[in-house]
């Protein structure tokens, strides 16, 4: 079945420093992926996507590539700051299946001035 | 609104009531999705509707979890005899997601709404 598996955290950063979390797919068919991100108090948002192989998502500094070959989809970010504290989900969609999402556990990510 | 609404925010009650959570999707979305969120961990799908109809509730963990979505718009998501382990966040989402989007194979991203923290007593 369709399955996400993400690291676990959490993930404790100095303001500035480089971020990545790892995050791996099981799909059948073609799945888009996904990260959200959940900011404490709140609903999950959507932070950035990809739908097919090789492609980049980005978003407020945050990329990830969709890699077919390893079936990753890691989450960087080059300098992070002190507001990019939250809880960031893997997830994908297969789309055919009434687009059901399938998320990671998420990685808690704090960042300390 | 501009957004997905739930409510209440928050909902405590004691073992064996029975609760009722409100969805209200953004307004046109065909698509919406309930799902289950426990202390510490992803999302999991409960159910799903498509217009009102539910195409697949797979995911209810017991016949005390009834949805509905008579209308097609506001969905309401029903615990009956709360039990401890149905403590949890419910969040709602909707989509554009549809019979078009099927065919091509299409995403479509889902919008959340904040949830409902259900504390059980």
């Amino acid at each position: 079945g369709d399955s996400v598996t993400q690291m676990e955290g959490p993930v404790t950063l100095s303001e500035e420093a480089f971020l990545t979390i790892n995050c791996t797919y099981t799909a059948t068919g073609y799945p888009s992926l996904f990260w959200y991100v959940q900011y404490p108090g709140e609903g999950l948002q959507l932070l950035l996507k990809a739908t097919k192989a090789d492609d980049k998502g980005s978003n407020k500094g945050f990329e990830a590539t969709y890699r077919k070959e390893t079936t990753s989809f890691h989450l960087e970010k080059g300098s992070v700051q002190v507001s990019d504290s939250a809880v960031y989900f893997c997830a994908l969609t297969t789309g055919y299946n009434f687009n059901k999402f399938y998320f990671g556990s998420g990685t808690k990510l704090n960042v300390k001035p | 609104g501009a957004g997905v609404s739930q409510s209440p925010r928050y909902k405590v009650a004691k073992r064996g009531q029975d609760v009722a959570l409100r969805c209200d999707p953004i307004s046109g979305h065909v698509s919406l999705f309930w799902y289950q969120q426990a202390l510490g961990q992803g999302p999991e799908f409960l159910t799903y509707f498509q217009n009102e109809a539910q195409l697949d509730k797979s995911g209810l963990p017991s016949d005390r979890f009834f949805a509905e979505r008579p209308e097609g718009s506001v969905s309401t998501l029903k615990i009956q005899r709360t039990q401890q382990e149905d403590s949890a966040v419910y969040l709602c989402a909707s989509s554009l997601w549809g019979r078009w989007s099927a065919l091509i194979g299409a995403y479509q991203p889902q919008h959340f709404g904040d949830g409902t923290r259900l504390s059980i007593l």
